[in-house]
């Protein structure tokens, strides 16, 4: 059974930045989509962007290009990196696979969520 | 933008029924999540009708025109948490969700 768990963090100051891992154990992270949601207090989900195994990337325009997402094959990890963090960036931020090389498929399973606040 | 309902009110045993609205669905597969507080969002159902292993047979899904639905059949006391609507949106290369919607159970 594959298990994600998401790691980094749990301050950040404003205009920093910042970064989170996602180790993945129980499947390889290849010839998948691997996503980055976040909930803000009080929020619905938003999607932040994706990152394929082979490195592709696309991320929600609504982030104006402060997001970096990457994949590590041999550590079998993916990771995001967001700068110019603001109190706005507050959330719980989950990562999520989609499902094997559908990009329009489900987010079939997510990690437990990794809470970060934005504060000096 | 993928409208829900903010909110709604079940008793046990009663039918949920949670709308997804919005001109992307018409040609875009929807998929379902129940997000209890604090905890990783679950998937219910996908690819409109579809239940993943585990989910509850009483979770159903359906998708006509510009408009999915999540049905809870015989809701019960653990049913009660947020319901969010997914779809990928080809047009824009992009996933949404929806606004979401709060179930609670009396």
């Amino acid at each position: 059974q594959v298990q994600l768990r998401e790691s980094g963090p749990g301050i950040v100051e404003p205009s920093e930045t910042l970064a989170l891992t996602c180790s993945v154990s129980g499947d390889s992270i290849t010839e998948y989509f691997w996503s980055w949601i976040r909930q803000a207090p009080g929020k619905g989900l938003e999607w932040l962007g994706y990152v394929f195994y082979d490195g592709s990337v696309n991320y929600n325009p609504s982030l104006k290009a402060r997001a970096y997402m990457f994949v590590d094959i041999h550590k079998n990890e993916v990771s995001l990196s967001l700068r110019s963090v603001t109190a706005a960036d507050t959330a719980l931020y989950f990562c999520a696979r989609g499902r094997r090389a559908d990009i329009s498929g489900p987010f079939e399973h997510w990690g437990q969520g990794h809470t970060v606040v934005v504060s000096s | 933008v993928l409208t829900q309902t903010s909110s709604l009110s079940v008793a046990p045993g009663q039918t949920a029924t949670i709308s997804c609205g919005g001109d992307k669905i018409e040609n875009a597969k929807v998929h379902w999540y129940r997000m209890k507080a604090g905890q990783a969002p679950v998937l219910v159902v996908y690819d409109d009708s579809a239940r993943p292993s585990g989910s509850p047979s009483r979770f159903s899904g359906s998708h006509f025109g510009d408009t999915a639905t999540l049905t809870i059949s015989r809701v019960e006391a653990e049913d009660e948490a947020a319901y969010y609507c997914q779809l990928w949106d080809s047009k824009t290369d992009r996933y949404a969700f929806g606004s979401g919607t709060q179930v609670t159970v009396l």
